[in-house]
């Protein structure tokens, strides 16, 4: 099946831990991104990256760091610096910036 | 600063019957426009993109509009189904900020039998 899988679904995290979300696509798309979607908010953009080995902060990176050393795969770290971790995480990708971008089914990040 | 406003935040409608998303916004000059069904506790998909030269654009039962003089679009859904329950999401790229996508809250829509 083509597409972008996120994984875990659910993720429970300590209070001064660290964590990784993983975002996996096999389109072949050149740009990834990772958004967080909380309750009733639009959904903002924490890190970006249009090509291998590059990537750009977002609105709201502070806390978040990323990596894209394949062109598959663009993780993002949850970082113990993030005040307010808990949200819904979406990553998504497409062929540029400028064409339609689809969205994995999301990580809910839960801090306990 | 650009802003991208939905209303309502919420909507309950029978099965069968029609209804009206809106999407007022202030961003400017925008690439183009895109509506988004997101089921709840996954990932938005697709369901419209129009540029800014489009006024119209459909995908079965789901019809958006747009309308440059008055900075609103709407999603209009016809015969709503019980599986057209889900928070609906217009997106604005725009061009200043390079090509980034704007967000709207969304509106969440509860289909009843």
């Amino acid at each position: 099946d083509g597409g972008i899988t996120q994984s875990p679904k659910y993720l429970f995290r300590k209070e001064g831990q660290n964590v990784t979300l993983s975002c996996e696509q096999n389109l072949n798309h050149d740009a990834m991104y990772w958004y967080r979607q909380d309750p009733g908010q639009g959904l903002r953009l924490i890190y970006y990256s249009q090509i291998v080995n590059d990537f750009q902060k977002g609105d709201i990176a502070e806390g978040y760091s990323v990596s894209r050393e394949k062109k598959e795969s663009f993780p993002l770290t949850v970082t113990s610096a993030q005040k307010n971790p808990t949200a819904f995480y979406l990553c998504a990708s497409s062929f540029t910036e400028n064409t339609e971008a689809f969205f994995g089914q999301g990580t809910r990040l839960t801090v306990v | 600063k650009n802003q991208v406003e939905q209303s309502p935040q919420s909507l309950i409608i029978l099965e069968g019957k029609n209804c009206t998303l809106q999407c007022n916004y202030t961003v400017s000059p925008f690439s183009n426009l895109r509506w988004y069904k997101q089921d709840t506790g996954r990932g938005p998909v697709s369901l419209t993109i129009m540029t800014f030269s489009e006024n119209t654009k459909s995908n079965g039962r789901y019809t958006a509009t747009l309308d440059a003089d008055t900075k609103q679009s709407s999603l209009h859904i016809t015969a709503s189904q019980l599986s057209d329950s889900a928070s609906y999401i217009c997106v604005f790229m725009i061009k200043a900020a390079g090509n980034k996508l704007t967000f709207g809250g969304g509106t969440r829509v509860l289909v009843k039998p």
